[in-house]
């Protein structure tokens, strides 16, 4: 089945505590991205990747980094977490935004706590 | 600068009344994609339609259609005959040529009560 996964789903964690949230797709699709969904505010762009080593800054990437070694995966760190980090977040994928942005897949969603 | 703005937070209708949810747009490109996603209250994120600017016949799909107007720099959708299984928060999306980056609304949450 096609999909995109996300582990864990739910995370309560402390404050400055590293963490890894992490993303996998099998459609090989070349674009990936990550969201956070806070009430009021809608989705907002944290990372995205056009392809493997090719990633960027999106609208909210400060406390947060990414990585994309290989295609299917991009994990999302949160090196030292704070309150304001508690949201819920999404992984999406599309299958390539070279000719024009794609329909992107989302995965189910990670609910993050920071005490 | 780009932005997407859903004016309607909430939305309540009753079962087979037609609603209409509204999404305008800001961007300088002359090139750019509209999206339209559907959340229900499990929480995932549903495609329901992409749009690029090129294109500007309204759409229609079963109960669902999209109006799109460039002059007003507005994508409208329409649900007819509203069900229950409609209730959930809709976000419009937009995104210019390069498809780098993806700007959301803050979503209208749609009530349909039966």
């Amino acid at each position: 089945e096609a999909q995109v996964t996300q582990n864990p789903r739910y995370l309560i964690t402390v404050t400055g505590k590293k963490l890894t949230v992490t993303c996998s797709q099998n459609m090989n699709h070349e674009y990936m991205s990550w969201y956070r969904q806070d009430p009021g505010l809608g989705l907002r762009q944290i990372y995205y990747s056009m392809n493997v080593e090719v990633t960027d800054k999106g609208d909210v990437p400060e406390g947060y980094k990414v990585s994309r070694k290989e295609k299917r995966n991009f994990p999302l760190i949160l090196e030292s977490p704070s309150p304001n980090q508690t949201s819920l977040y999404f992984c999406a994928s599309s299958l390539s935004n070279q000719g024009g942005p794609d329909t992107q897949y989302f995965g189910p969603g990670t609910r993050l706590t920071v005490l | 600068a780009q932005k997407v703005t859903q004016a309607q937070t909430e939305i309540s209708v009753v079962e087979k009344e037609d609603v209409t949810l509204d999404c305008v747009y800001e961007t300088r490109d002359t090139t750019y994609y509209l999206f339209w996603y559907k959340q229900p209250p499990s929480g995932e994120l549903v495609f329901l339609i992409r749009r690029n600017s090129f294109d500007e016949q309204n759409e229609i799909s079963g109960r669902y259609s999209w109006n799109f107007q460039k002059s007003t720099s507005s994508f409208n959708f329409t649900i007819t005959a509203s069900q229950v299984v409609d209730s959930a928060v809709y976000f419009c999306a937009l995104s210019e040529f390069t498809g780098n980056q993806f700007y959301f609304g803050t979503g209208t949450s749609l009530t349909v009560i039966p």
